[in-house]
């Protein structure tokens, strides 16, 4: 079993509907939940990240994390096409000192106008 | 700045053949890595350095090997190529910090490798 598992998707919404994207990780000493946004062709990029439990807003943007069931989510408001792109989680122990990143498979994300 | 940068974009190589990709920051960043992104699979640590002047295996080691020159550049070599080795190639980098703001890893614009 993966330490990290996401749907690969893809998954195909129209312009203004509101995305879900999710994680699930097996390692609860998992500290630190970020997403990247990687569009095609290109390197990924931070988007979002999360400190332990709760919720973050960024614009249309709100990234979640459940500790208790080891679950993490990604929310777009009012898609736009612009949004086309693969999301990846990714996972880290701590933020000091060096640290390995552990991702999801990724999820590809298709809005049409 | 240029961030992490990446050479070459594309390569095509045979069977046996060697190649170096080169990988340089200009952050600072005392850690870099190597990761592969194959359909299906998602990012898979090659290697890693986690400072100047030492290097580990990540996931993935087999049939590579890696350089930190110095702070600024991390290569990573294939000796004797194979088609499993088809892959887009990511390098990153990242500071150490001290607490507070999250330190963000920063990934190069990738080397797409085809190995017939």
């Amino acid at each position: 079993q993966k330490e990290v598992e996401q749907d690969p998707g893809p998954l195909s919404v129209p312009e203004g509907a509101i995305v879900s994207l999710n994680c699930t990780y097996s390692n609860s000493a998992f500290q630190y939940f970020m997403w990247y946004r990687q569009y095609s062709r290109k390197g990924p990029e931070l988007l979002m990240y999360t400190y332990s439990s709760g919720n973050k807003e960024d614009g249309r943007f709100t990234a979640q994390v459940d500790k208790s069931s080891k679950y993490i989510s990604l929310f777009i408001r009012d898609s736009q096409p612009s949004d086309s792109a693969t999301y990846l989680c990714a996972m880290s122990l701590g933020n000091t000192g060096f640290q390995k990143l552990v991702f999801g498979t990724g999820t590809r994300l298709l809005v049409s106008p | 700045n240029a961030g992490v940068t990446q050479t070459p974009k594309f390569q095509v190589l045979k069977t046996g053949q060697s190649m170096t990709l080169q990988c340089a920051q200009d952050m600072n960043h005392n850690s870099m890595y190597w990761y592969r992104q194959d359909p299906g699979m998602g990012l898979r640590l090659i290697y890693y350095s986690a400072s100047e002047g030492t290097t580990d295996k990540g996931e993935v080691p087999n049939g590579y090997n890696v350089s930190r020159l110095n702070k600024r550049e991390f290569s990573l070599r294939l000796e004797s190529a194979a088609p499993s080795q088809t892959s887009v190639y990511f390098c990153a980098s990242r500071g150490f910090g001290q607490g507070g703001e999250y330190n963000e890893q920063f990934f190069g614009p990738g080397t797409r490798l085809t190995v017939l």
